[in-house]
């Protein structure tokens, strides 16, 4: 079945930009997504990518796409301790018939002051 | 963005009680909702996915009986634990496919969560 890989954990000093990878395995996979998670919370929509596009920018989050690799990445400029959170990556092919979420397990960003 | 709202935020019940947990979306219609269950320290596990007027379908290993989901109208779920037990204690969250059609089409917005504690 579809998988979503993401690595666990990240560290970064504030002001630093941080890098978030996601690989999947799902060639038909349609939209991409960013969630971030702070603890005790639901999970809140960062940004998302339809898979015709390459990149998409929104103020401090930059999100590149490489479809060939099926690779996707977060990057955060400017990293703020207020960024600390758990990042999911998710996808989902909505031509399949469904809208089901694919996630990976998320990576904990910790950002030292 | 558009907001999913779940109510209770945190609920205790005793073992043998049923507990309904509500997941609205309160500025879009949802054709589409989800139920995830969420261990400590663990990625979601999709329960169910229930379209608006039709019966929810579960993923296998989650007992339908157990876990009652109605989906009555584009903006309501509702997710029924019956007959809780300790082990169902949880962090239960909802999210709302943005119906088809609409500006946000396609987009996905997750509610804050329920926490589950049976004792």
């Amino acid at each position: 079945g579809e998988d979503v890989e993401q690595s666990l954990f990240l560290s970064v000093r504030e002001g630093d930009s941080s890098v978030i990878n996601c690989t999947y395995t799902d060639s038909s996979s349609t939209y991409l997504y960013w969630y971030k998670q702070e603890p005790g919370a639901g999970l809140q929509l960062l940004t998302y990518i339809f898979s015709n596009m390459d990149m998409k920018q929104d103020q401090r989050l930059t999100v590149l796409l490489n479809k060939k690799d099926k690779h996707l990445s977060l990057r955060i400029a400017d990293t703020q301790t207020g960024d600390s959170a758990i990042y999911f990556c998710a996808e989902t092919n909505p031509w399949a018939g469904s809208y089901q979420l694919t996630f990976g397990k998320g990576t904990k960003l910790s950002v030292i002051p | 963005g558009a907001v999913v709202s779940q109510h209770p935020s945190w609920v205790i019940c005793k073992s043998g009680t049923s507990v309904k947990i509500e997941c609205r979306s309160l500025d879009f219609q949802a054709t589409t909702m989800f139920w995830y269950r969420q261990f400590p320290k663990q990625s979601l596990m999709l329960m169910a996915t229930s379209n608006e007027g039709s019966k929810a379908t579960y993923e296998q290993g989650v007992e339908k009986d157990k876990f009652l989901i109605n989906h009555a109208s584009l903006t309501l779920s509702t997710l029924t634990v019956t007959s809780a037990h300790p082990e169902d204690s949880s962090f239960y969250i909802c999210s709302a496919r943005v119906k088809t059609g609409t500006g946000d089409g396609n987009t996905i917005y997750f509610g804050e969560g329920s926490w589950l504690t049976v004792v």
